[in-house]
């Protein structure tokens, strides 16, 4: 069973730069077939996709986050990971990486529990 | 891309249906057949219930469908439940980019 785990600082200072990884177990990262993602949900707020990264290391961002949002991947850890620069309050949400079925088909099938990231001084 | 637009709020006693609009352009819902569903519980990650429109992930009760006409996506839910009670969020692959709905709280009564 493919299982997603994120961590990392719980806790992040404006205009700091706020880093998770997610460390993929059951099943390898280097699957041709998917890719790998990052979303994240302020509290009592919706759902909001950053981006995603294949293996090979191609990443799609989401436009509004493009300018502060940097993935990698490092297969030899199966783990993937987020950094996004220059955090307000604005960035506190839960972060979640899952697992997205991105050849000919479009979905995200296995999530991480999550992480909450606060920003605050 | 914008937030793709659900009602706030759903509800329906036990046994009865219940559906949830999901209305986007013709760049995202309207352009593809990619609309996916996601249940989540509080305090849960979300979990995936509808793909590709109307298709079942293995272990998804047969309660759920799926369906979309033009730019709005539906889903409902047939013979609710309580363990139905959560909060849902439509979502559609949109060419290089991905969106979700602003989410629809389901309340068994």
């Amino acid at each position: 069973q493919l299982q997603l785990q994120e961590s990392g600082p719980g806790l992040v200072k404006p205009s700091e730069t706020l880093s998770l990884t997610c460390t993929v177990s059951g099943g390898s990262i280097s699957s041709s077939s998917y890719y790998w993602g990052w979303i994240r949900q302020p509290p009592g707020k919706g759902l909001e996709w950053i981006g995603l990264i294949h293996y090979s290391g191609r990443t799609y961002y989401s436009p509004s986050l493009k300018s502060r949002v940097t993935l990698s991947v490092d297969t030899s850890k199966n783990q993937f990971s987020l950094k996004l620069s220059s955090v307000t309050a604005a960035d506190t949400a839960v972060y979640y990486c899952a697992r997205y079925s991105g050849y000919k088909t479009y979905y995200f099938d296995y999530w991480g529990q999550g992480t909450l990231v606060t920003v605050s001084s | 891309q914008s937030a793709l637009t659900q009602p706030p709020s759903a509800s329906g006693s036990p046994g009865q249906s219940v559906t949830i609009s999901c209305t986007g352009t013709s760049s995202d819902v309207g352009g593809y057949n990619y609309v996916s569903w996601y249940q989540q519980h509080p305090g849960k990650a979300p979990k995936l219930m509808i793909y590709e429109v109307s298709k079942r992930p293995s272990g998804v009760p047969d309660r759920f469908s799926g369906s979309k006409s033009g730019n709005t996506a539906s889903l409902t839910v047939s013979g609710l439940q309580a363990e139905d009670e959560a909060d849902y969020y439509c979502s559609s692959y949109a060419g290089s980019d991905y969106v979700f709905g602003t989410g629809t709280k389901v309340t068994v009564l």
